[in-house]
């Protein structure tokens, strides 16, 4: 089974700074990874995701993510935030073979001030 | 036209009651699923459906029924409501039940059971 951890619930940073938004998983097989935005009272939208091949993958929005295998790590990342970024982050795994299953972490509510 | 429709937006029910999601696709994708956010934002799966056969059905009670008509139809059927039942219900699809396609969201089915 995979799981996912997400460290911070919440990050709170100013607009135009860079954000880091962490994602830890667990899995004994190799996995997809993913990360998705959901803006209030909205479903989820993905922003990137990690199939294979280079580690980093850029997104929607600016966000880019690297894929670091020996640290089972996938952290969002976004040079310069907008106020438009604020919204919460959920990072989601899938075992690479069978059924596809997304699991998905607790999320980080991103806010961005001016 | 919106990808992944959901009807109702909101619900509001009495304790006992039974009631239903309804959820459609216009994708032409093959794989649809029902996740459940509860209030803490955490989203888990409930049921997944692939040409209208079911392939996950997580840990959930019998009082909640999925039903597939065609492969763009996933409805959602919940008996004898409770309390517990309140949270925000999302229907997603995919391309196909493997592979990294990741999903694309509806915006969600708020339930509060009074």
């Amino acid at each position: 089974a995979q799981s996912v951890t997400q460290l911070d619930s919440q990050v709170p940073v100013f607009e135009e700074a860079p954000v880091e938004l962490r994602c830890n998983y667990s899995s004994s097989v190799s996995v997809y990874l993913f990360w998705y935005v959901q803006y209030p009272n909205q479903g989820l939208q993905l922003l990137l995701k990690y199939l294979s091949g280079s580690t980093l993958v850029k997104g929607i929005n600016g966000f880019e993510a690297e894929f670091n295998k020996s640290q089972t790590s996938f952290h969002l990342r976004k040079p310069s935030v907008h106020i438009s970024d604020t919204a919460e982050y959920f990072c989601a795994v899938s075992a690479s073979t069978g059924f596809q299953k997304l699991v998905f972490g607790t999320g980080t509510r991103l806010l961005v001030s001016p | 036209d919106t990808a992944v429709s959901q009807t109702p937006k909101y619900l509001v029910t009495q304790m006992g009651n039974d009631k239903s999601i309804k959820c459609e696709q216009n994708l032409g994708h093959d794989t649809m699923y029902w996740y459940k956010q509860d209030s803490k934002k955490f989203l888990k799966i409930m049921f997944s459906y692939n040409n209208k056969e079911l392939i996950i059905n997580e840990t959930v009670p019998n009082r909640f029924s999925p039903k597939s008509p065609d492969k763009a139809h996933l409805n959602l059927h919940i008996n004898s409501l409770e309390l517990g039942d309140s949270a925000v219900y999302f229907c997603a699809s995919s391309q196909a039940d493997r592979g990294g396609y990741g999903y694309t969201f509806g915006s969600g089915t708020r339930l509060t059971v009074v």
